[in-house]
């Protein structure tokens, strides 16, 4: 069964930590997202990734990074965690336009 | 998405059809989808329409699409109680870009 991991479902962090999520897929897509989502603002694209070492930035990549090293892995950083950046993360890819394959999403709280 | 506007909650009954609607600015959108999002869990994609058919039917659930509105929507029909979620529309903007542009995602509930 084809999937989108992330390797955490809730993860609790202090401001001004560095925090790392991790997504991996095993579909061999090219193209791998990130996502963060609030209640009534739906889906906002914080980078997006069209190949290894590549990025580009989405609608909000302020506050984060990223990382492809890897086609199955792509990593979402952010560099010193505040309590604006408790949501949400969710990973996705896809190869075609036929639509995204989501991970189940990491809740991170920061406190 | 500022892009994709839908209303953001839907309060159905058990056995009734529900309609989910969804406006979205992008005149040269190829493809549009619906995605649910169960109670914890990430998003799946229900089902898409390419933007040269009006309508797509499978199962109980059938998508209409208005290229002239840019208006699209999705009807349940026979709702069941496994059938509250959230649901978010999305286009696709152009036809070599796989960023998807996402609505804020309606709240539907079964009530028995």
């Amino acid at each position: 069964d084809v999937k989108v991991t992330q390797s955490s479902r809730y993860l609790v962090k202090r401001t001004g930590e560095k925090v790392f999520l991790e997504c991996v897929q095993d579909m061999d897509h090219e193209n791998m997202f990130w996502y963060r989502q609030d209640p009534g603002l739906g889906l906002r694209l914080i980078y997006f990734s069209y190949d290894v070492k590549m990025k580009e930035k989405g609608d909000i990549p302020e506050g984060y990074s990223v990382s492809r090293e890897k086609k199955e892995r792509f990593s979402l950083i952010l560099e010193s965690a505040s309590t604006n950046q408790t949501s949400m993360y969710l990973c996705a890819s896809t190869q075609t336009s036929g639509g995204y394959t989501f991970g189940s999403g990491t809740r991170l709280t920061v406190v | 998405g500022e892009d994709v506007e839908q209303s953001l909650f839907l309060s159905v009954r058990e056995g009734d059809s529900s309609v989910i609607n969804c406006t979205y600015t992008d005149s040269s959108s190829t493809y549009l989808y619906w995605y649910k999002q169960e109670p914890g869990a990430g998003l799946q994609l229900l089902t898409y329409i390419f933007s040269n058919m009006d309508m797509k039917q499978d199962q109980r659930l059938t998508v209409l699409l208005n290229k002239k509105d840019k208006h699209l929507s999705l009807r349940i029909a026979d709702t069941q109680t496994g059938d509250s979620a959230i649901y978010f529309c999305a286009e696709s903007p152009r036809s070599n870009d796989y960023k998807l542009s996402f609505g804020a995602g309606t709240t539907v509930t079964v009530r028995a």
